[in-house]
């Protein structure tokens, strides 16, 4: 059974702090991983991860996967208040069937 | 916003009946999948529609049924309701498979089951 463990589980942080979300998982067969933003319903995508060792960079974030260890890292410079939100992973094997973890809950502080 | 619509948003249904829900996908995606999302948790994948035939299927009961439409649209039937169903049930939509593509959500239907 795949697993996916994100961590923390909640972070509260002031504005213009960095954080660094971390998910590590379990993937028979492993394809990509996505990292998700959810504000309020919808998950919105942020990045696809297939390749260890390339940053993925989309203005103030940026994520990285390590194949070997079996974990992703997201992170946010700068944080704003518009950062706060759910942010998953879901990393998916060879069905390409998503697995999803719980999710970091992100509070930025003004 | 993705494009992906969602009906109803809300619904209340009482244990042992039936809900069908219904989405619409991003024009030229021909992948539907549906996911449910419990609070606190993140989305479980329930399946997966690819032209018009199920492509995938998560660890859910075959009371939860779906259909894909020529036009990609997509409907989600879940039978003889239980209070555990209660959830935030999504869909998305994307080019291809699910976890090999970008897939966009649909805003969700909220589902009470009393």
């Amino acid at each position: 059974e795949d697993k996916v463990v994100q961590s923390p589980l909640s972070l509260v942080v002031h504005e213009g702090d960095t954080v660094t979300l971390n998910c590590s998982y379990e993937v028979t067969n492993f394809r990509s991983l996505l990292w998700y933003k959810q504000e309020k319903k919808a998950p919105t995508f942020l990045f696809m991860l297939t390749s260890s060792g390339i940053e993925k960079k989309s203005g103030r974030l940026s994520s990285i996967l390590d194949k070997k260890e079996l974990f992703s890292i997201l992170n946010i410079t700068a944080t704003q208040t518009g950062d706060s939100a759910v942010y998953l992973c879901a990393p998916s094997g060879g069905s390409y069937i998503p697995t999803f973890g719980r999710g970091t809950s992100l509070i930025v502080h003004p | 916003e993705t494009g992906v619509t969602q009906s109803p948003t809300h619904l209340i249904k009482t244990r042992g009946q039936q809900v069908t829900l219904r989405c619409s996908s991003q024009s030229g995606h021909n992948t539907v999948s549906w996911y449910q999302q419990a609070l606190g948790q993140g989305p479980q994948f329930i399946f997966q529609y690819y032209r018009e035939e199920e492509n995938g299927r998560g660890n859910f009961p075959p009371r939860f049924s779906g259909l894909q439409f020529p036009n990609y649209s997509s409907e989600l039937n879940v039978n003889a309701l239980e209070l555990d169903d209660s959830a935030l049930y999504l869909c998305a939509s994307s080019l291809r498979l699910a976890g090999a593509y970008e897939q966009y959500f649909g805003p969700g239907t909220r589902l009470t089951v009393t």
